[in-house]
């Protein structure tokens, strides 16, 4: 399958907890994105790739996060002190271009 | 940042009949996405859509741009059980960001 993957698909972590995601997009695919989605509701921006180059992060983005694609291929985002309120899917897509992105299966986190 | 208001927020129908739903922003959008999510999997993309009074069609899904650019719309002919799923809109202006709806609901009842 060519398709976005992720991992891990299902995360449950303790509160002050640091957890990583991990995102492997589409190859020949430079763009790529995080989201973040709560119950309920669509996905929201993060951040957003351009080959190894963070070109833009949203509000959402506290400190407490981070994200790198250190070869321009797959990209990892860390969490450090988890809250609860981080409870939410992470979704990781990619794109060729700027318009059609697709969405890997989504890292579940639970912060108890 | 940007308000997507999609309408139906849910939808319960008989199989064999028609889907319309609908996608309205506050702002203008250069390019509109249709975006289908089941439970515990990512949203899959459907149908994109790039320029004001574009209709475009993927098997029994139409889905148009609207000449505002600031609306778009989707229709499922002939509802079969599979459609069942939550179905996102999303909207990118000049940036890379887009923003997403708040999702339809589609139920089809056999």
């Amino acid at each position: 399958d060519t398709g976005v993957s992720q991992d891990p698909r299902h995360k449950i972590t303790k509160r002050g907890q640091n957890v990583t995601f991990r995102c492997d997009p589409i190859s020949e695919h430079n763009r790529l994105y995080w989201y973040r989605q709560t119950l309920g509701q669509g996905p929201e921006f993060l951040t957003y790739f351009q080959n190894e180059a963070q070109l833009e992060k949203s509000r959402l983005l506290s400190d407490r996060f981070s994200a790198e694609r250190p070869k321009g291929s797959f990209s990892t985002l860390e969490i450090q002190r988890t809250e609860q309120g981080d409870s939410a899917m992470y979704l990781c897509a990619s794109s060729a271009d700027r318009a059609r992105q697709f969405f890997g299966p989504g890292t579940r986190l639970t912060v108890l | 940042g940007q308000q997507l208001n999609q309408s139906p927020q849910s939808m319960f129908i008989q199989e064999g009949e028609d889907v319309s739903m609908n996608c309205t922003s506050s702002s203008i959008f250069n390019t509109w996405l249709w975006y289908k999510q089941e439970p515990g999997e990512g949203p899959v993309l459907l149908i994109a859509l790039y320029k004001a009074g574009e209709l475009t069609s993927n098997g029994r899904l139409t889905a148009q741009f609207g000449i505002t650019r600031k609306d778009s719309f989707l229709n499922i002919s002939a509802s079969i059980p599979s459609d069942v799923g939550i179905y996102f809109c999303a909207g990118q202006w000049n940036g890379n960001q887009f923003y997403f709806g708040t999702g339809t609901s589609l139920t089809v009842i056999p």
